[in-house]
């Protein structure tokens, strides 16, 4: 299976922040990479797809990047809707595999 | 614009088979050749993909699961199911089923996703 690993873990922040979480890889998935943002209670919900395409009614403040093993999601300026746990997913091969979560926090 | 609900039992016995149907709505699951999936997240942690269905019915599992795991499909009825056999308590989960996002180049990422049941496994 790939793993997927996130960092960091938590991350704490204020409104109007550039934030970036780092998503790696054991090993080289192309840009076959999704991001989630997922706040408590509800389910998770699609922010960008193919490691930089961004899924129709998200904000242009998210934006993603990266390939092989190494991606990165950042947010521009933080606005308090943000503040959620954010997850990385591979698709490029079979067990699909989900990163173990950011959650941001208010600082 | 596509929408998933998710129903069944939200208390299953250990040694007992967990069931679940997603009722797709606003949509044909069968148009456009698309992929259902079933994904869970056990209380306060990460997720974790079950497996997928092909609206005619072919299916990927994930391993880990895969001798206990039955996704399968009714076109006529919009909906898709998951069972799970044998559950013990590390089973208790928030059950989601999503549909598989695709390009004509690549598919794989999960949207939408219904809002989730929580299913606990205890006698």
């Amino acid at each position: 299976d790939i793993q997927m690993t996130q960092s960091p873990s938590t991350l704490s922040a204020s409104v109007g922040d550039r934030v970036t979480i780092t998503c790696r890889a054991s090993q080289s998935i192309s840009t076959w990479l999704a991001w989630y943002q997922q706040k408590p209670g509800k389910a998770p919900n699609l922010l960008i797809y193919k490691a930089s395409s961004l899924e129709s009614g998200v904000p242009s403040r998210f934006s993603g990047s990266g390939s092989g093993t190494e991606f990165t999601l950042t947010i521009s300026s933080l606005q308090p809707d943000d503040f959620a746990t954010y997850y990385c997913q591979q698709y490029n091969s079979y067990p699909y595999t989900f990163g173990q979560g950011t959650k941001l926090e208010i600082k | 614009q596509v929408q998933l609900q998710e129903s069944g039992p939200g208390l299953v016995k250990p040694s007992q088979t967990l069931s679940l149907t997603c009722t797709v709505s606003g949509g044909s699951m069968t148009i456009g050749g698309q992929y259902w999936t079933w994904i869970r997240q056990h209380p306060g942690e990460g997720l974790e993909w079950i497996g997928n269905i092909y609206y005619s019915g072919s299916t990927d599992y994930n391993p880990s699961l895969k001798s206990r795991v039955t996704i399968s499909v009714d076109t006529s009825k919009n909906q898709f199911s998951l069972k799970l056999s044998s559950v013990t308590a590390a089973d208790t989960a928030v059950y989601y089923c999503a549909r598989v996002g695709f390009t004509p180049t690549a598919r794989g990422w999960f949207d939408p996703w219904g809002q989730g049941t929580l299913v606990t496994v205890s006698s």
